[in-house]
């Protein structure tokens, strides 16, 4: 069975700092690996994801994540952080089984960024 | 506008009394699924759905039903509401292909059972 760790519950940095949020996960074969970030009050946006190719991928927002199989990780970095990207962030890990699809997601890092 | 709707937003209800969420998207996706969000434990999967009338339990589907009689729809069901199930629940839908693609939420119903 898949799992996903993230061993930050919470996290705070000053705006116009470096940001990095980790992510590990458990899985037999290559994943498929997102983050997702949740706003107050909203649903889920997808930020990024990774399948396959070049382990560096870049999603929207500024937002990087590379995906290192020898440590299992999966973390996310931003190079400078704005105060607008306060929000709670999950990484997820997706397996596909014959005709079913299984996505695990992590407990959550809540970002608090400070002026 | 490519979406997944949720409804109700927000529920107030009594222990025991039956209720639906409804669950809608216009995406055309094979996959939806239903997770609830509670402080410290992230997002669990109560049932998914890969297509019409192809429905499976997730990680947490106690107290829970679904159908999923059309693609665009997946209701939630709580045939007897208890205080555990007092939550945030999200909807969410995907295209997966032959793989696994991201999936897209809808706005959350937040339930809360007395």
């Amino acid at each position: 069975a898949q799992s996903v760790t993230q061993p930050d519950i919470h996290i705070t940095v000053s705006e116009g700092a470096s940001l990095e949020l980790r992510c590990n996960y458990s899985y037999g074969a290559t994943p498929y690996l997102f983050w997702y970030v949740q706003s107050p009050g909203q649903g889920l946006q997808l930020l990024l994801k990774y399948f396959s190719g070049d382990t560096l991928v870049q999603g929207i927002k500024g937002f990087e994540a590379e995906f290192k199989r020898s440590q299992s990780s999966f973390n996310l970095r931003k190079p400078s952080v704005h105060w607008s990207d306060a929000a709670e962030y999950f990484c997820a890990v997706g397996a596909r089984s014959g005709g079913y699809q299984k996505v695990t997601f992590g407990t959550g890092t809540k970002l608090q960024v400070i002026p | 506008e490519a979406q997944v709707t949720q409804n109700p937003r927000y529920l107030i209800t009594v222990t025991g009394k039956k209720l639906t969420v409804t669950c809608s998207q216009n995406m055309n996706h094979e996959y939806m699924s239903w997770y609830r969000q509670d402080p410290g434990l992230g997002l669990r999967q109560i049932y998914y759905s890969m297509n019409v009338e192809v429905t499976d339990k997730g990680d947490v589907p106690e107290g829970y039903k679904v159908s999923r009689k059309e693609k665009r729809n997946f209701p939630l069901i709580l045939e007897s509401p208890s205080p555990n199930q007092t939550s945030l629940y999200f909807c969410a839908s995907s295209s997966p292909g032959q793989g696994v693609d991201e999936q897209y939420f809808g706005p959350g119903t937040r339930l809360t059972v007395t």
